[in-house]
């Protein structure tokens, strides 16, 4: 079982507000993302680490901001939530090497409402 | 052109017959890949990987890749009601950044 984890997985949230999502593992990988995936449609690269202090952009632009401080943790945060944020935010890590397995975290289902 | 493309489906078979799921890749990918399963409302998981041309097989499931031509498909022999999904194929992009990306996924039903 994967020990990849995140908080809250339920959050709705009022316009405006400024929100954090909680990602940490504690199997030691290097690398980490965030993936945006609204209902029945595909997974959205939003932005993904190769490890302490170093984050990148994905495919998908995104108004969120991330971090990563330590190895373990990298949250996603919005300044200013939108009804438009309101979509799934999966948070996934691997190892450092291609071809290695990425485990998934249970998901932060997000309304702005 | 997306690094990794799938059939977005959806993909209809009857229970016990082979689910064929198909992805073409880009050369902007590393030569290993990925399948994952996610059922409705839950995260992917991971079902298979592949590095090597050729076939690898693991019980009911047959990953397939063919570097010449540049795909990598799945099969699901007597596919069954559980196998009801959505398979995403991956890569690791290798040209510039390094990152995980993702096909836009096939919606697999199983009919009884």
């Amino acid at each position: 079982e994967a020990d990849i984890y995140q908080t809250p997985r339920y959050l709705v949230i009022g316009t405006g507000k400024k929100i954090t999502l909680e990602c940490s593992q504690t199997m030691g990988h290097d690398k980490m993302y965030w993936y945006q995936q609204d209902p029945g449609m595909e997974l959205h690269l939003i932005h993904y680490s190769y490890g302490v202090n170093s984050t990148e952009k994905g495919d998908l632009s995104s108004e969120s901001t991330v971090s990563r401080i330590r190895t373990e943790h990298f949250p996603l945060t919005l300044e200013s939530a939108r009804p438009s944020h309101t979509s799934q935010y999966l948070c996934a890590s691997s190892e450092y090497d291609w071809g290695t397995e990425a485990f998934f975290g249970q998901g932060t289902r997000l309304t702005v409402v | 052109q997306k690094e990794v493309e799938q059939n977005s489906g959806p993909l209809s078979v009857p229970e016990g017959a082979i689910a064929s799921l198909n992805c073409t890749y880009s050369d902007r990918v590393s030569q290993s890949f990925f399948w994952y399963r996610q059922y409705s409302g839950k995260s992917p998981e991971l079902i298979m990987s592949i590095y090597s041309n050729g076939d690898k097989e693991d019980g009911r499931f047959t990953a397939q890749l063919n570097k010449a031509s540049q795909y990598v498909s799945l099969l699901i022999r007597d596919s069954q009601p559980s196998d009801s999904a959505t398979y995403l194929c991956a890569a690791d992009v290798i040209q510039g950044a390094q990152k995980l990306v993702f096909g836009q996924g096939t919606r697999l039903t199983i009919n009884p």
